[in-house]
């Protein structure tokens, strides 16, 4: 059963990079899918961020895109989200999760982290 | 780029069926698979519709998911409510260039 795990600071200054780590137990990256990237500020909706294949193939979210860097380490059996230039507004949950290819279906989802951007 | 349009909240009482709708703005509903997430109170979403349609291993039967061409919309219809069933459900489709989107959620009171 493939699982998802999220980690990284939970406090971020403004200005800073965000940075965000997905561990996946469970199943090989390597072996395939998309991985992606979401998240949820408090009390408001979801919010596509990005997705990267095995071989570093990626998909960002065009309003974030500028800002946005996702990554993935075969080796450790993870992948990365990096988001610089963080403000207020970046304070969510932030998720990770399998894509399913052609479908774009996020199936499972990591637990979630909250990353609050304060000074 | 595309939204999709859902309703802020629903309501119903146990034992009835409820739908919750969501309009793509943009492009046909029909060209890109839609699927439906229940999120309950501080928990992860988990899927109770992919492709349109399908219902993942585990998921009740009271859930069904249909696509409306006409209307250019999505729905989500619970049948049998029960109190268990009371979460924020979000519909989430794609386009043609992978950028996915999410819709706004909507809140279920089952009273």
């Amino acid at each position: 059963q493939v699982q998802l795990q999220e980690s990284g600071p939970g406090l971020v200054k403004p200005s800073e990079t965000l940075s965000l780590t997905c561990a996946v137990s469970g199943y090989s990256i390597s072996s395939g899918y998309y991985w992606g990237w979401i998240r949820q500020p408090p009390g408001k909706g979801l919010e596509w961020i990005g997705s990267i294949y095995h071989s570093g193939s990626t998909y960002y979210n065009p309003s974030l895109k500028s800002r946005v860097t996702i990554s993935v380490d075969t080796s450790k059996n993870q992948f990365s989200l990096k988001l610089s230039s963080v403000t207020a507004a970046d304070t969510a949950v932030y998720y990770c999760a399998r894509r399913y290819g052609k479908i774009n279906w996020f199936d499972p989802w990591g637990q979630g982290t909250l990353v609050t951007v304060s000074s | 780029n595309f939204m999709l349009t859902q309703p802020h909240s629903v309501s119903e009482s146990p034992g009835k069926t409820v739908t919750i709708s969501c309009t793509r703005s943009s492009g046909s509903i029909a060209s890109n698979y839609v699927q439906w997430y229940q999120q309950r109170p501080g928990s992860s979403p988990t899927t109770v519709i992919y492709e349109d349609n399908q219902r993942p291993s585990g998921v009740p039967d009271r859930f069904s998911g249909s696509i409306d061409s006409s209307s250019n919309s999505a729905s989500l219809t619970i049948s049998g409510l029960k109190t268990e069933d009371e979460a924020d459900y979000y519909c989430q489709s794609y386009d043609s260039s992978n950028f996915v989107v999410f819709g706004g959620g909507t809140k279920l009171t089952v009273l």
